[in-house]
């Protein structure tokens, strides 16, 4: 079992370049989200889907696009990167967006915009 | 919204004493509380949640927690600390409406001395 899926696990990108984070979860868990990760912050909420079709924005969603086309998958785009970027990224997925459902983290993806 | 305040951000013991991690917590209403722990390079893994019921929980890996209403706090402990213990651990707040509204604290890291 797999779990939650992330790729690329370490990228830089040049400010003003645009790429997309994968992440692929294999439980069919309704619910899945995206958090970045900053020395001294903990975790903040960027976006999440609640099933497929359905998105909407967490706390920190500026600069940052998603889309739910299948259960599976929920990429993250940056379009335009920029230095404030440089974070640590995580998706995450639960069996639906009740809270107290467990959620379940991919292992980070590692992303330095210069 | 709710938070959560990790007052320590660097603890050090030393194996086999006693760890108690501190988190307190802002919520209007009964909180769903969680530990998680992060080892270097690594996704979160859950130790524990608390939802309703007993205040003492039981968590994985020798970990337990106590609710304490009084003081809104939910505090990690273990009665005897591993080398492999060394790792960042994360409280987490739920609203009780969804897994979208959950906030995490800064993190404390954990050195553990031979």
């Amino acid at each position: 079992n797999a779990g939650v899926t992330q790729t690329p696990k370490f990228q830089v990108l040049k400010t003003g370049q645009s790429m997309t984070l994968q992440c692929a979860q294999d439980m069919n868990h309704e619910y899945m989200s995206w958090y970045r990760q900053d020395p001294g912050m903990g975790l903040r909420l960027i976006h999440y889907s609640v099933g497929a079709g359905i998105t909407d924005q967490g706390e920190v969603p500026n600069g940052y696009n998603v889309s739910r086309s299948t259960t599976e998958d929920f990429p993250l785009r940056l379009l335009s990167a920029a230095p404030s970027q440089t974070s640590v990224y995580f998706c995450a997925s639960s069996f639906n967006g009740g809270s107290g459902n467990t959620i379940y983290f991919g292992e980070g993806s590692w992303l330095t915009v210069v | 919204a709710q938070s959560v305040t990790q007052p320590d951000i660097h603890i050090t013991v030393s194996e086999g004493a006693s760890l108690e991690l501190r988190c307190n917590y802002s919520y209007g209403a009964t909180p769903y509380l969680f530990w998680y722990v992060q080892s270097p390079g690594q996704g979160l893994q859950l130790l524990l949640k608390y939802f309703s019921g007993d205040t003492l929980v039981q968590g994985i890996k020798g970990f337990e927690a106590e609710f304490k209403r009084s003081q809104s706090s939910f505090n990690l402990r273990k009665p005897s600390v591993h080398w492999s213990d060394a790792a960042e651990y994360f409280c987490a707040v739920g609203s009780g409406v969804n897994n979208n509204d959950m906030r995490f604290g800064a993190g404390t890291r954990l050195t553990v001395k031979p």
